[in-house]
């Protein structure tokens, strides 16, 4: 049963905590991408990697650290740098990157992170 | 003026009926197109990827004017089913950089 999966679904931090967030794809997908959405806003990105190995910044990406030692994995850190870190985070996979017009991305089930 | 721009609605319409969403992007460069849809706390799932003038997928068609910038999503027969946000998301690409820019969505509510 191929997939993307997030983990854990809902995830509570005190400030000044980091927290890493679980993103898994047995898609055999190439590019794999952080984005966070708040009420209101479209979906924001925060960091993509095409390859393993490499990543790049999205529009957001202060206060987040990223990953890509496995083509499967790309977990995200939310560090307390970040202002404002509440939010519901999707992670997202396409079977390649930068040359296919058609290219679509599909998405895990998120999660969502309080911070009290 | 924001990248991708879609009336946030709600449109409340009754089942049967037949509704029209619009989206309207600034980039030209713009190179393809899809609708999603997301249901309430979930994640968005692809509806749609729109090739050239348009495309139709049973009750859903989408249309693309690259003149006029401007993609639409007609949905016939409405079902009870059909009721969530419906994203409008373009994407293009600068060097290797597959980007996706989203609207902020169209909340569609089917009433009994």
């Amino acid at each position: 049963d191929g997939g993307i999966t997030q983990s854990p679904k809902y995830l509570f931090r005190k400030e000044g905590q980091n927290v890493t967030l679980s993103c898994e794809q047995n898609l055999n997908h190439d590019a794999m991408y952080w984005y966070r959405q708040d009420p209101g806003q479209g979906l924001r990105l925060i960091y993509y990697s095409q390859i393993v190995n490499d990543f790049q910044k999205g529009d957001i990406a202060e206060g987040y650290s990223v990953s890509r030692e496995k083509k499967e994995s790309f977990p995200l850190t939310v560090t307390s740098a970040q202002k404002n870190p509440t939010a519901f985070y999707l992670c997202a996979s396409s079977i390649r990157s930068g040359y296919s017009s058609y290219n679509e991305q599909f998405f895990g089930p998120g999660t969502r992170l309080t911070v009290l | 003026r924001k990248e991708v721009e879609q009336d946030p609605g709600p449109f409340n319409v009754p089942e049967g009926a037949t509704v029209a969403f619009n989206c309207t992007y600034s980039n030209s460069a713009s190179q393809s197109f899809f609708w999603y849809r997301q249901d309430c706390r979930k994640e968005p799932k692809l509806l749609m990827s729109v090739y050239s003038s348009g495309n139709e997928d049973g009750r859903f068609t989408a249309q693309l004017n690259r003149a006029s910038q401007y993609i639409s999503l007609l949905i016939r027969d409405s079902k009870l089913s059909d009721s969530a946000t419906y994203l409008c998301v373009v994407n293009y690409y600068g060097g290797a950089t597959n980007k996706l820019i989203f609207g902020t969505g169209t909340l569609l509510a089917v009433q009994p």
